[in-house]
């Protein structure tokens, strides 16, 4: 099962700042929470990750809540070109685990103009 | 730098018919993977390895079969393709350090008919 919720559908107005957010309430303490979009059937496209501190890049803004049970993933100026699906994931370090990305159903994000 | 390269881009089989989907990488990255993704759904690990010589499997292994010789290419095989193997076929790469950046291939479109 996947180890993240997220809503299943989010709407966002061109030029304003999309919040998408995630639970991720079973994290361990070696599990970094990763986003990564998907438009149409592309291959999933890296956004940002993060272990325990905010993090910021040149697409997005990742905010992790103190606790680690949820975080929200910032896109400050959405575009059309950000209409995609995007998945929170949480990434095991554990070599048990196969250091698998558990990929749930995602957010698909409809920016509008 | 090409990043992931998967081979072929799309493909239609018969039921019992046997291929190998192609997969490889230019970033020296020890980990490599194979995902599904069925229509509506996230993605799911079938097959991965952690180096040369290592392979195990993930959450979806039956009907597939993998093998890695070099550190470049990890190749998946149907033995016997099925109609239920129907799917979008995505590799992935990465270093085995947590907190790494995981590459996607753009995906092998399979229909089993």
């Amino acid at each position: 099962d996947a180890k993240t919720t997220q809503p299943p559908s989010m709407d966002c107005a061109e030029g304003r700042a999309a919040n998408l957010p995630c639970n991720h309430s079973t994290i361990s303490g070696n599990e970094y929470v990763y986003w990564y979009r998907q438009i149409h059937s592309q291959g999933p496209q890296y956004i940002i990750h993060g272990l325990k501190n905010n993090e910021t890049n040149e697409m997005a803004s990742l905010i992790i809540t103190e606790d680690r049970k949820s975080s929200t993933l910032i896109l400050p100026h959405a575009t059309l070109r950000d209409t995609a699906v995007y998945y929170c994931i949480v990434r095991s370090t554990n070599s048990n685990s196969g250091y698998a990305l558990n990929f749930g159903k995602g957010t698909s994000l409809l920016v509008t103009p | 730098n090409a990043g992931v390269t998967q081979t072929p881009k799309f493909q239609v089989l018969k039921t019992g018919q046997s291929m190998t989907l192609q997969c490889a990488q230019d970033m020296n990255h020890e980990y490599m993977s194979w995902y599904r993704q069925d229509p509506g759904m996230g993605l799911r690990l079938i097959h991965y390895s952690v180096g040369a010589g290592i392979t195990d499997q993930g959450e979806v292994p039956n009907g597939y079969n993998v093998s890695r010789s070099t550190t470049e290419d990890f190749p998946l095989r149907l033995l016997s393709a099925a109609p239920s193997q129907t799917s979008v076929y995505f590799c992935a790469s990465s270093t085995i350090t947590g907190g790494t950046e995981a590459f996607f291939g753009q995906g092998t479109r399979l229909t089993v008919v």
